[in-house]
């Protein structure tokens, strides 16, 4: 089955610094790639997805990228506030298994 | 239009009481899944259901938590002889489930499950 692994577990930034997320999976038939956040206390929503016929895609601050050949896509968060804030989780389809999730900081 | 929701919201219960999760999600959504969220960690996955079937069990912690969807919407997740590993939240989602389209997964509030 499909194996994601996620890094940082942690990541601490200043407030207007960029923050990036990285994710490796195992299944070279994985075409979907999707990050959802978690605000404390509250339910995981979607941020961003890409899909693998692409190799980036934007949307305001965020921005993911993905390199299929080494199997990997990471989540680029620019100018960060604040309220980024939370826990982020990735996979690599539709449904589990997802990422450990990294806990992101932004001090203001 | 209305979420994914789940009830009941709160559930505290004794060690080895059995309990009942429900699961309601989108209308017209025939992908369900099921995760349990301990505090402060990740999201593990439980079980998926396309429809009524459930293709994708192997999440199941045990032979005491058994789950079941019918009428391709409802959906609840039973834990027999709960022990205190057990307390987590249980989060529901739900997504479009179209065939070979790989979709966004609406989450519910959750149930948090505390067993004493």
């Amino acid at each position: 089955g499909e194996n994601v692994e996620q890094h940082p577990s942690t990541l601490s930034v200043q407030e207007g610094d960029s923050a990036v997320i990285k994710c490796t999976y195992s299944d070279s038939a994985s075409n979907y790639f999707p990050w959802y956040k978690q605000e404390l206390g509250k339910r995981p929503q979607l941020i961003i997805d890409i899909r693998s016929n692409v190799g980036e895609k934007k949307d305001q601050r965020i921005a993911v990228t993905l390199n299929k050949t080494a199997k990997h896509f990471s989540l680029h968060i620019t100018e960060t506030q604040p309220e980024d804030s939370a826990v982020y989780f990735c996979a690599a389809r539709e449904g589990a298994p997802f990422g450990q999730g990294t806990t992101l900081q932004v001090k203001p | 239009g209305a979420g994914v929701s789940q009830s009941p919201s709160n559930k505290v219960t004794e060690k080895g009481k059995d309990v009942e999760l429900r699961c309601d999600p989108i209308s017209g959504h025939t992908a369900l899944y099921w995760y349990r969220q301990s505090l402060g960690q990740g999201l593990e996955f439980l079980i998926y259901f396309q429809g009524n079937s459930a293709p994708d069990k192997s999440g199941l912690p045990s032979d005491r938590f058994s789950a079941e969807r019918t009428g391709g919407s409802v959906s609840t997740l039973t834990i027999q002889r709960t022990q205190q590993e057990d307390s987590a939240v249980y989060l529901c989602a739900s997504s479009t489930g179209l065939a070979g389209v790989a979709d966004t997964q609406y989450f519910g509030p959750g149930t948090r499950l505390t067993v004493l």
